[in-house]
């Protein structure tokens, strides 16, 4: 079974700084989907960004990106230019692209973010 | 759009207490999911149900039961609450099982607490 883990409980962060989110996996799966999902206090889980494991390019979404290690099993979140609407938690997560939709889930990470 | 609408948004109940989890999308999605949400374990799925007429269990499903009333509809039952069902609880959807567009999209959650 695949597991995802997120080793940072809380990261703090200084307004217009950089900082970055760690995430680490573990598949047999050669091609697979990576994310990271975004949820404010709201509650509401919003995509930040996706990787699709047989590209080697790494994603990109205006202020973040990914820098993806698809040998070392990693898949961190570097969040350029950070603002007060960043501070929220982030969730790692592994999909499969043979069984479906499934996705699996980090324990999350708490960004804050300072002014 | 309303897209994923779940309800109650928050529920106390009494051990031994059963209750449904009302969900709804207006996306005409095919697949949706019920996840529940612990502190410093993440997301993880419950059941879901990758088209109309079928349902499967996902990683914790003892304690609960789903329906898939139709395509628009996905319930959560909690025949006899335990206080370790206390939780956030979370529907999704998508568009298709195991398809290219593999984004999901969330309701809001439901707080719900056992006592």
């Amino acid at each position: 079974a695949q597991t995802v883990t997120q080793s940072q409980p809380e990261m703090s962060v200084q307004e217009a700084e950089t900082v970055t989110l760690s995430c680490t996996y573990d598949t047999s799966e050669s091609d697979y989907y990576l994310f990271w999902y975004k949820q404010p206090p709201s509650r509401q889980m919003i995509l930040v960004i996706r990787q699709e494991a047989y590209k080697q390019q790494n994603a990109t979404e205006n202020r973040f990106s990914v820098n993806f290690q698809k040998a070392a099993k990693s898949f961190s979140l570097k969040i350029s230019d950070s603002q007060l609407g960043d501070a929220a938690m982030y969730f790692c997560a592994y999909r499969s692209k043979v069984w479906g939709n499934k996705l699996v889930f980090g324990a999350g990470t708490i960004l804050r973010v300072k002014s | 759009n309303a897209g994923v609408t779940q309800t109650p948004k928050f529920q106390v109940l009494k051990t031994g207490q059963s209750m449904t989890l009302q969900c709804a999308q207006d996306m005409n999605h095919n697949s949706m999911y019920w996840y529940r949400q612990d502190p410093g374990m993440g997301l993880r799925l419950i059941y879901y149900s990758a088209s109309e007429g079928t349902t499967d269990k996902g990683e914790v499903p003892n304690g609960y039961n789903v329906s898939r009333l139709n395509k628009r509809e996905f319930s959560l039952r909690l025949e006899s609450a335990a206080p370790s069902q206390t939780s956030v609880y979370f529907c999704a959807s998508s568009e298709v099982w195991g398809g290219t567009n593999e984004k999901l999209f969330f309701g809001s959650g439901t707080q719900l607490s056992v006592l």
